[in-house]
């Protein structure tokens, strides 16, 4: 069975920082690419970053550039997000998805990022 | 980057009946390389991930109920349900994946009238 379970989200105030992860199981990890995708609250659906199945390509929406580092560890199965000099606009839900050849066909559950002072 | 736009953003459909919800790309998310559509079609529930219904616009996920239909190419798309049941309630977004960041649509939310 594909899970992925996302952590680290939580309270933090502007101007700092937070570590997502997302273990992952049930596929082969190394052949995918994998995505984050956040929703704030009452929004829509933010497409945030998306990594190549060896690191070795990145993409990023335009508001988190230089702020968001997307990574992963194919030993461990999982994908992170590093998030740093966070705004209040960057609260939202945060999801990984698994990204099968143009779609995200399996996502984890969700963890919540709360950016306020 | 590729701008993705839908209408309606409400929509009120009665048990049974048809609904259709557009979406249309600010340039092709055509490939000319394998003549596919970068398209696809999520539903989302409060409370619960985003769920794919559909991807190269027009493909069905395993699984997912065949009262769900996406067809259109280029620029133009439409997701359709045929016979709108009670647990089709929900907002749902198309999104390109033709070229990176990979955008979505504004939303729908579809309720029952």
């Amino acid at each position: 069975e594909v899970q992925l379970v996302e952590s680290g989200g939580g309270l933090v105030q502007p101007g700092g920082s937070l570590r997502l992860s997302c273990v992952t199981s049930g596929f082969t990890f190394s052949n995918y690419w994998m995505t984050w995708v956040r929703q704030a609250p009452g929004k829509g659906l933010q497409w945030v970053a998306n990594i190549k199945r060896d690191g070795s390509e990145e993409y990023y929406v335009d508001s988190v550039k230089g702020r968001f580092t997307i990574s992963r560890d194919n030993a461990k199965n999982s994908l992170y997000l590093q998030m740093d000099s966070l705004r209040a606009e960057d609260t939202a839900v945060y999801y990984c998805a698994r990204d099968a050849d143009a779609r995200c066909d399996y996502w984890g559950q969700g963890t919540l990022v709360t950016v306020s002072s | 980057d590729i701008v993705m736009t839908q209408s309606p953003d409400s929509l009120a459909v009665s048990l049974g009946e048809r609904a259709t919800i557009k979406c249309k790309s600010s340039q092709s998310v055509l490939s000319s390389s394998n003549n596919k559509n970068y398209l696809t079609w999520f539903q989302l529930k409060p409370g619960q991930p985003p769920k794919l219904l559909i991807y190269w616009a027009s493909t069905r996920e395993s699984g997912v109920p065949d009262r769900f239909s996406g067809s259109g190419s280029g620029t133009d798309f439409t997701l359709t349900i045929s016979s709108l049941q009670a647990e089709d309630v929900a907002v749902y977004f198309c999104q390109q994946y033709f070229s990176p960041p990979n955008t979505f649509g504004q939303g729908t939310n579809l309720e029952i009238k």
